[in-house]
């Protein structure tokens, strides 16, 4: 067990819809990380948020936005769905120190159906 | 920019075969060095890690060691099993951005009986 804690674990929902990923990092951890995980691309970085600040931004569409909270806990949101957005959805967390470890979550799997 | 460049899979080998998966970066500074592992349906946990150049990171038979002169931290294992089927991803951290972390595409490996 990580200590990342990610829900839900599990999603289906149509295309056009929105929906909501929510992640509590391990305790302590300042900063979290949003990824996504598909079949095609890989393990694709999408956002880093340290304190409730956004840190830095990878690859992360339009549609979709995030923030963090001031308990530290972080949501993705991801709007006007479309099917390649099915993907793993993987939230880390880490003490945003030198040499430190970021820590996994297990993923959100959503499917856009 | 930062980056990491791994060998690409998938790799299959057979049990008690000597593993090796090549990693090389490119970072300014002093990055840390990590692999991380997925096994089939979970998020990704950290394997090993290195600090600074030649120190070895180690674990569960697993080694690998920073070195930079060649900008390279392969993962080496003497004699896989069936058990470390698994995606291996090779990973690092700076400083000098932030602490961001930096991912490879992952290597897919199968060990097979």
């Amino acid at each position: 067990d990580s200590g990342v804690t990610q829900t839900p674990k599990h999603l289906i929902t149509a295309t056009g819809q929105r929906v909501t990923l929510r992640c509590s990092p391990r305790s302590g951890d300042l900063s979290v990380y949003w990824y996504q995980q598909s079949l095609d691309q890989g393990l694709q970085f999408l956002i880093q948020y340290y304190n409730g600040e956004e840190r830095a931004k990878g690859n992360i569409l339009e549609r979709f936005s995030a923030q963090q909270f001031p308990d530290l806990h972080s949501e993705l949101n991801l709007s006007s769905l479309e099917l390649g957005d099915s993907a793993l959805y993987f939230c880390a967390s880490s003490p945003d120190m030198p040499g430190n470890t970021i820590y996994f979550g297990e993923g959100s799997w959503l499917t856009v159906v | 920019g930062d980056s990491v460049t791994q060998m690409e899979g998938p790799v299959t080998l057979s049990e008690e075969a000597f593993l090796t998966i090549n990693c090389t970066y490119t970072a300014t500074g002093y990055p840390s060095l990590f692999w991380y592992v997925q096994y089939p349906g979970e998020g990704l946990q950290l394997l090993l890690k290195a600090t600074k150049a030649d120190d070895k990171g180690s674990n569960k038979g697993f080694e690998a060691t920073y070195r930079k002169e060649t900008t390279s931290f392969h993962l080496e294992k003497g004699s896989v099993q069936v058990s470390d089927s698994a995606v291996y991803f090779c990973a690092l951290s700076s400083p000098n951005t932030g602490n961001q972390f930096y991912f490879g595409t992952g290597t897919s490996l199968t060990v097979i009986p």
